[in-house]
């Protein structure tokens, strides 16, 4: 199994363009992620997917967009790029077990530059 | 919602010695508690975790013990390797929710 793939894994963007990330994932997990990492920031969710074709805000959801057409995969676009948006993403999928929510599987990020 | 602090936000240690990374939670409703370890260039990674009607767990080298009265957690690795050199994050669960929420991460450094 190749867990959770992301691409592209490097980036840079002009302020304005706009790009698509994609995730994907073959472990048939229901859930899916997509946060962002900034130095001293930690993890902030931007969106977040409870199952194909669906779609909900996390904490940080200005500025982009996400859809989950199919199970294995999760995008998420970037309509206008700006500087603030320098970031590293991060792609993650989860099961949830009986007892609750388990463990999320993360990919190996996409490092994204906006000048 | 849920807040989860971490500290210390880095830690540096000498090998050999044990590091001890603290988390506090603040919703009582929480019951699963993970601990991701983030090497650099790479996506976080689980290591251990916990779920609330467990006090303590242990797998190797590492442990992660509960108090559910005070909301703390925390995560012990003890005998630290250069190679335990990474940033580390904590994370808590409310039962039912498909979100966690993480803390903001410990960077511990290994000085051989």
């Amino acid at each position: 199994n190749a867990g959770v793939t992301q691409t592209p894994k490097f980036r840079v963007l002009k302020t304005g363009q706009s790009m698509t990330l994609l995730c994907a994932q073959d472990m048939n997990h229901e859930y899916m992620y997509w946060y962002r990492q900034d130095p001293g920031m930690g993890l902030r969710l931007i969106h977040y997917s409870v199952g194909e074709g669906t779609t909900a805000k996390g904490e940080v959801p200005d500025g982009y967009n996400v859809s989950r057409l199919k199970k294995q995969n999760f995008l998420l676009g970037l309509e206008s790029a700006a500087p603030s948006q320098t970031s590293v993403y991060f792609c993650a999928s989860s099961q949830i077990r009986l007892a609750g929510v388990g463990e999320q599987y993360f990919g190996p990020g996409t490092r994204l530059t906006v000048t | 919602g849920e807040n989860v602090e971490q500290h210390p936000s880095t830690l540096s240690v000498q090998e050999g010695d044990s590091a001890v990374i603290k988390c506090t939670y603040s919703d009582s409703a929480s019951n699963y508690f993970p601990w991701y370890k983030q090497e650099l260039g790479k996506g976080p990674q689980l290591i251990i975790d916990i779920r609330s009607n467990v006090g303590e767990k242990k797998d190797q080298r590492i442990a992660v013990t509960l108090n559910k009265t005070a909301k703390h957690f925390s995560l012990h690795i003890t005998e630290t390797q250069p190679e335990d050199s990474a940033v580390y994050f904590c994370a808590a669960s409310i039962g039912g929710s498909y979100i966690p929420t993480f803390g903001r991460g410990t960077s511990l450094i290994v000085h051989p």
